[in-house]
This record gives C-alpha cells, sequence and structure tokens, in this order.
C-alpha cells in the first residue's frame, strides 16, 4: 500500500532558529502534498497545498514567510518553520495524494511533534 | 457553508459492545468520503472510503460505513469493538470543485473492559 515517511517524528528547537520536517511518498509519486497543523485535542487545519515544481498554495491566515513548503520532486515536500516561536509549537502532518485521483484516498505521514523553547 | 460534522466529541464503548460514529455533511453534491483513525501522537490511518457504488463500505479492522445520501450521512460502525480501536476518528470530505481534504471534528473513543 501507499506509505508516507515524515521525519523527524519529534523536534524541540530553540526560539528564533528554523526547523525543516520532510515528507516523503515511498513506494508512490505524490503529485501533490498538503501539509496539516494539529492543535491538541483538536482536527486538523490545512496550511498549504502543494504540487510537484510549482509554488504552495497556502491556505487564508497561515504565512507563507514563516511555514515554507517545498515539493521539489514527485517523493518529496518539505516544510520549513522559520524563526520558530513558542506559538508555533504543534503537531504538524503531511499527507499525499498520488495521481489517481482523489477518490482513490490520502496517504498520511505519521507527523512531526514541534516543541519551540 | 460547507461543513462536516461529527456530533459526538467522546464516546465511550465498552469491549465486544457495537459502535457507531456519526458523520454528517453539508454539500451542495455528494462528495468523496472518508474515514480515518489516529492513534496519540500518531499520523492518520484511512479506514475506508466511498465515492460511488455500493453504499455501505467495508473497511480495515472490521469497520463498515453506510453512505445515506438523503441524510447527508455517512456513519461508521463496528459490530464488536476491541480494546485497540481507543483512537480519534476523523470523518472527512472532499468535493468535486476541491483538492484536499477537509475534516470533522473529530471523535474520542474510550473502549472500558
Amino acid at each position: 500500500g501507499a506509505v508516507v515517511s515524515q521525519h523527524p517524528s519529534r523536534v524541540i528547537c530553540k526560539s528564533g532558529t528554523s526547523v525543516k520536517i520532510e515528507c516523503r511518498s515511498l513506494d508512490f509519486q505524490a503529485t501533490t502534498m498538503f501539509w496539516y497543523r494539529q492543535f491538541p485535542k483538536k482536527s486538523l487545519m490545512l496550511m498549504a497545498t502543494s504540487n510537484e515544481g510549482s509554488k504552495a498554495t497556502y491556505e487564508q491566515g497561515v504565512e507563507k514567510d514563516k511555514f515554507l513548503i517545498n515539493h521539489a520532486s514527485l517523493t518529496l515536500s518539505t516544510l520549513t518553520v522559520t524563526s520558530a516561536h513558542p506559538e508555533d509549537s504543534s503537531f504538524y502532518i503531511c499527507s499525499a495524494r498520488g495521481d489517481r485521483g482523489k477518490g482513490y484516498g490520502y496517504t498520511f505521514g505519521s507527523g512531526t511533534r514541534l516543541t519551540v523553547v | 457553508a460547507q461543513s462536516v460534522t461529527q456530533p459526538d466529541i467522546h464516546i465511550t464503548v465498552s469491549e465486544g459492545a457495537s459502535l457507531e460514529l456519526r458523520c454528517n455533511y453539508s454539500y451542495g453534491a455528494t462528495p468523496y468520503l472518508f474515514w480515518y483513525v489516529q492513534s496519540p501522537g500518531q499520523g492518520l490511518q484511512l479506514l475506508l472510503k466511498y465515492f460511488s457504488g455500493d453504499t455501505l463500505v467495508q473497511g480495515i479492522k472490521g469497520f463498515e460505513a453506510e453512505f445515506k445520501r438523503s441524510q447527508s450521512s455517512f456513519n461508521l460502525r463496528k459490530p464488536s469493538v476491541h480494546w485497540s480501536d481507543a483512537a480519534e476518528y476523523f470523518c472527512a470530505v472532499v468535493t468535486a470543485g476541491a483538492n484536499n481534504l477537509f475534516f470533522g471534528t473529530g471523535t474520542r473513543l474510550t473502549v472500558i473492559p
């Protein structure tokens, strides 16, 4: 089945530094990748959608200069949290969809717990 | 406005009992419908999906869901719950004109011995 690997699973960083989170589709080509943020005991909030080789589309209210998304290949997307602050602490999850279309499901990574101290 | 509603924030069932988790959506046309499960600190695993055909869908881990157009519902069921089913369950949709999943608020399932 489709597998998405997300790394790292946990990261602690100092305020003001940047953190990169990787999302890889291991056995399929992810034409579209999605980045979500999940607050404790809350649902998933879509941050941005990225297609391979093009700029990401950010949801309203998401700072594109703070959350840099790169989808350089059909198997890799990265989210970089720049100049992180404690309020950026959260659980970030990526999702990938292959070229079979939306009805065939979206595969999720295992998430990254970011703590900014 | 488009929305996905999971009316039950938290459900507690005894092991071996049956389970039904509710999901209602508000869209003009039938969207693609999904149920995902999330264990603490983990990503989401797809349980089942529906986008056409038979309205009773079988998924993994013994789960099934029934699409009812007249009620705009896609409720998840399991005849006999196991302790390992304790987790957060999310109903999600994607509409024909959209690209991404839109999630309900989730239902947390607790299973007691």
